[in-house]
């Protein structure tokens, strides 16, 4: 199986501060790689697919890069809004396996 | 409308079987996968398994011999059965799509989870 080692499991931001949160998979998932965001009790909502492409509604803000093994999104000027926890997930191979998660909070 | 909402008991006694169901609107069953995904509270997602739109299947090998998942097209609606439940089966269970394609699509809709307690 792909392992996705996600980094840092949590994080605290002021507002407008750029964070970014890394993925590492444990060989080469060819862009094959998923962001979402989760709210407490809500559903994950996705973010970027093939690493960087932004989803229909999602602010410019948010941003994914990354090639081969690294993988990162970037919240380009932190909101209030975007507190939540964030996942990453490979599409490479089955079974598909999610990154362990980073808490997001505004400082 | 894209919808996909799960349904199913809230409380499951230990030893018991789970049945889910995904009843999805706005889109078929033939053009798109299904997959399944748990989260134990305070913790992360679990990928458990996928119907294909031609009805094969996958699952997570760590649940493969208590698992089943299948659907019924015409419905619109995808179930889950997973047998031998015990405390750690305890989470949110969610349904959700991706497009069916030779290649990666990603989940792109989700439902709102359904809450599953194996507690006796």
């Amino acid at each position: 199986d792909i392992q996705m080692t996600q980094s840092p499991p949590s994080l605290s931001a002021s507002l407008g501060e750029t964070v970014s949160i890394e993925c590492r998979a444990s060989e080469d998932i060819y862009s094959n790689l998923a962001w979402y965001q989760q709210k407490s009790g809500k559903s994950p909502q996705l973010l970027i697919y093939y690493a960087s492409s932004l989803q229909d509604g999602v602010p410019s803000r948010f941003s994914g890069s990354g090639s081969g093994t690294q993988y990162s999104l970037k919240i380009s000027g932190m909101q209030p809004e975007d507190e939540g926890v964030y996942y990453c997930l490979q599409g490479s191979k089955y079974p598909r396996t999610f990154g362990g998660g980073t808490k997001l909070e505004l400082k | 409308q894209v919808q996909l909402k799960e349904s199913g008991p809230g409380l499951v006694q230990p030893s018991q079987t789970l049945s889910l169901t995904c009843t999805v609107a706005g889109f078929s069953l033939t053009s798109y996968n299904v997959h399944w995904v748990r989260q134990p509270p305070g913790k992360g997602l679990e990928w458990m398994g996928v119907i294909w739109n031609t009805g094969g299947t996958r699952y997570n090998s760590a649940l493969k011999s208590r698992l089943s998942i299948s659907k019924d097209t015409s419905k619109s609606q995808v179930f889950l059965k997973m047998n031998s439940l015990q405390t750690e089966d305890t989470a949110t269970y969610y349904c959700a799509r991706d497009e069916a394609y030779y290649g990666y699509t990603p989940f792109d809709y989700w439902g709102q989870g359904v809450m599953v307690t194996v507690s006796s």
